[in-house]
């Protein structure tokens, strides 16, 4: 079974508009974290965010927030007023704690952003 | 600036050859790992190594070796027996020097190396 699940494989908004990255995660552990990272054209993935498991605090960074949701196993991420320099492919990344090292990324999201 | 070093960018194999993919790091790191990006699939884990002269079988490791003599450098074979290894390979790295707390690290990322099969 897929721990992570990007159900939007493809989105394309206009710029400034706000978008919604969701990500839906499985897990047993009562301790994991989940990240998102970006990949731009370039290839290499970026790190954007970690979040643990006993903090569902939202976080704002910028232009980029995200919603974590304990209740409905989701951790959403929104581009607020987006950008061309945006346009990527974005994944939503699990890690337990107890299956050390594993960590078990969705199939991504890719963002275009249209001016 | 510290960071990971993959070569070669691209690389063009004929069937039945094998070819070694370079990772190199210089951020002290002790875990690297490799994992295969295909369209539509994600990222999925082929080798990790925690410390020098030791790796595990990540969810696809048939058909490829690796081996971790120094700290900085975790090279990847893809070999004849990989069926399909069209693919784009990424090595990653994190610090792990606390096995209780390995979920909390954050991977670090090279430019990747695009293999295809003519």
């Amino acid at each position: 079974a897929q721990k992570v699940t990007q159900a939007q494989t493809e989105i394309s908004v206009v710029e400034k508009e706000d978008v919604t990255l969701d990500c839906v995660y499985e897990t047993r552990d009562t301790t994991y974290y989940l990240f998102w990272y970006k990949q731009p054209p370039s290839g290499e993935l970026v790190f954007l965010i970690r979040r643990n498991s006993f903090d569902e605090q939202n976080e704002i960074s910028g232009r980029y927030s995200w919603n974590f949701q304990k209740s409905t196993s989701s951790f959403n991420f929104t581009i607020t007023a987006s950008q061309v320099v945006d346009s990527a492919v974005y994944f939503c990344a699990l890690s337990e704690v107890n299956t050390g090292n594993q960590f078990y990324f969705g199939t991504g999201t890719s963002l275009t952003v249209i001016p | 600036d510290g960071g990971i070093t993959q070569s070669p960018k691209y690389l063009f194999r004929k069937e039945g050859q094998n070819v070694t993919l370079s990772c190199e790091q210089n951020l002290n790191h002790d875990a690297m790992y490799w994992y295969r990006q295909d369209p539509g699939q994600g990222l999925r884990l082929i080798y990790y190594s925690q410390i020098v002269n030791d790796f595990q079988k990540g969810d696809i490791a048939e058909g490829y070796s690796v081996s971790r003599e120094k700290k900085e450098s975790f090279p990847l074979t893809v070999t004849s027996a990989q069926k399909n290894p069209t693919a784009f390979y990424l090595c990653a790295s994190s610090i792990d020097r606390d096995r209780g707390l390995t979920g909390a690290n954050v991977l670090t990322f090279g430019a990747g190396s695009r293999l295809t099969v003519l």
